[in-house]
């Protein structure tokens, strides 16, 4: 139990496009999910976290219009990475929770390489 | 999020050996989680710990919340190949709207 899937695993695009990365949990209700950014021989970055139906929460030097979170249901949320530029190229991890629940569970990361 | 010290920042291991990681905190936690990273994968949690004081093994890991609540350690006893990776630590406090903090990491290779 308490996988969560990403798509896609990785993503090419040219500088000025805009990409966008689901995250799904596959066999329970995620009430709020989380976006995470990864440097090479680095720990996770939180970027925001978002609850089912509500706005996201960015964390501090985020930029929320750059970056899109959409969690429109209990099992998928989406970040948009707008208007992408060669310094946005990262590994992007999401992770969900159900409710009343502490652990997060992770998805696979998506690659993305901006050129 | 706050910060957490997690050493070693990397350890070589012989298969068999038992290897210990830790973590510690200036601020006190509610829960502590570990993670283990494959390259170019995602974290998949090994062990919760939601009590101080409290020792929970899951197969040949063990993890303990320490009595301070402050720290935290995982032990990995009689390593094989697999156990590679890089394990995270991670706290969690009520008061923080359930998020993470990570620690920088602990690098685990196989020694030549």
């Amino acid at each position: 139990g308490a996988v969560v899937s990403q798509h896609p695993s990785w993503v090419i695009c040219k500088s000025g496009t805009s990409v966008k990365i689901e995250c799904r949990s596959l066999d329970f209700q995620a009430t709020t999910m989380f976006w995470y950014r990864q440097f090479p021989k680095q720990s996770l970055m939180l970027m925001a976290t978002s609850n089912e139906g509500s706005k996201a929460t960015y964390e501090q030097g985020v930029e929320k219009d750059k970056f899109l979170i959409n969690h429109a249901s209990l099992t998928l949320s989406t970040l948009t990475v707008t208007s992408a530029h060669p310094e946005d190229s990262s590994f992007y991890i999401c992770s969900a929770s159900s409710s009343g629940s502490f652990e997060q569970y992770f998805g696979p990361g998506t690659r993305l390489t901006v050129t | 999020g706050q910060q957490l010290n997690q050493s070693p920042q990397s350890m070589f291991i012989q298969e068999g050996e038992d290897v210990s990681m830790n973590c510690t905190s200036s601020s006190i936690f509610n829960t502590w989680l570990w993670y283990k990273q494959d390259p170019g994968e995602g974290p998949v949690l090994l062990i919760a710990l939601y009590k101080a004081g409290e020792l929970t093994s899951n197969g040949r890991l063990t993890a303990q919340f320490g009595i301070t609540r402050k720290d935290s350690f995982l032990n990995i006893s009689a390593s094989i190949p697999s156990d590679v990776g890089i394990y995270f630590c991670a706290g969690l406090t009520l008061t923080n709207d359930y998020k993470l903090s990570f620690g920088a990491g602990t690098t685990v290779t196989v020694r030549a």
